[in-house]
């Protein structure tokens, strides 16, 4: 198994531009979770999907921010506009059946918005 | 609320045994996880705590009270590669958000 894979690794782009970054979970998992990490505040959950069914979005933290999975096995987190302050690594991560058998995140892009 | 605290960072020497220490508070609680981060990596999931007690996995072994709201993470036989951050982890309910620490940074020294 390829595990979860994230494109792109790196992204530089101008505020106020469109940002997508994209997320193919390993196959057979049906959560689906997006996380941003930075130095200031850590691992925080911005969203999570069910059998691609978006189930929380409350961490998800301006209406600039959105997600989608069209199907099991593709996921985008979009930014428009993009900000400085969203400058951070973002993961997405997949599990079976929840967390308590541990999540699989992919290896993350780093979006750097000047 | 839901809070889980560490300890910012921990110094140990190669071949000791280190112990990462978390305690929480939450409305509920559904098991505490062990995560490990290495500089520019992705999070690895380690082990995970359902009930009470000790769960071993090769040098690492994770322990859990729910008494005291406390678990611990264990390393034996230190290595360099073992410097990285670990996070303990936990759902804050019946839901599956699993909700992250900060982070405990482990430099181990030769």
């Amino acid at each position: 198994d390829a595990g979860v894979i994230q494109s792109p690794r790196h992204e530089v782009t101008e505020m106020g531009q469109e940002v997508t970054l994209r997320c193919k979970p390993i196959s057979g998992h049906d959560y689906l979770f997006w996380y941003r990490q930075t130095m200031m505040r850590g691992l925080e959950l911005l969203i999570y999907f069910n059998n691609n069914v978006p189930i929380d979005d409350s961490g998800m933290p301006e209406d600039r921010f959105s997600a989608k999975m069209p199907n099991a096995s593709f996921s985008t987190l979009k930014i428009q506009p993009s900000e400085p302050r969203d400058s951070a690594v973002y993961f997405c991560a997949s599990s079976l059946r929840g967390g308590n058998y541990g999540y699989t995140f992919g290896s993350g892009t780093r979006l750097t918005v000047v | 609320g839901q809070s889980l605290e560490q300890p910012s960072e921990v110094t140990a020497v190669e071949g000791a045994i280190v112990q990462i220490n978390c305690t929480y508070q939450t409305s509920g609680f559904y098991g505490l996880s062990w995560y490990q981060q290495h500089d520019g990596g992705a999070p690895t999931f380690l082990s995970y705590n359902g009930l009470d007690g000790l769960e071993e996995t090769g040098r690492f072994s994770s322990f859990l009270s729910r008494s005291d709201s406390y678990g611990y993470l264990l390393l034996q036989e230190l290595q360099m590669k073992d410097s990285a951050s670990y996070f303990c982890a936990n759902r804050m309910d019946s839901s599956y958000k699993l909700i992250f620490g900060s982070g405990t940074r482990l430099l181990v020294r030769p």
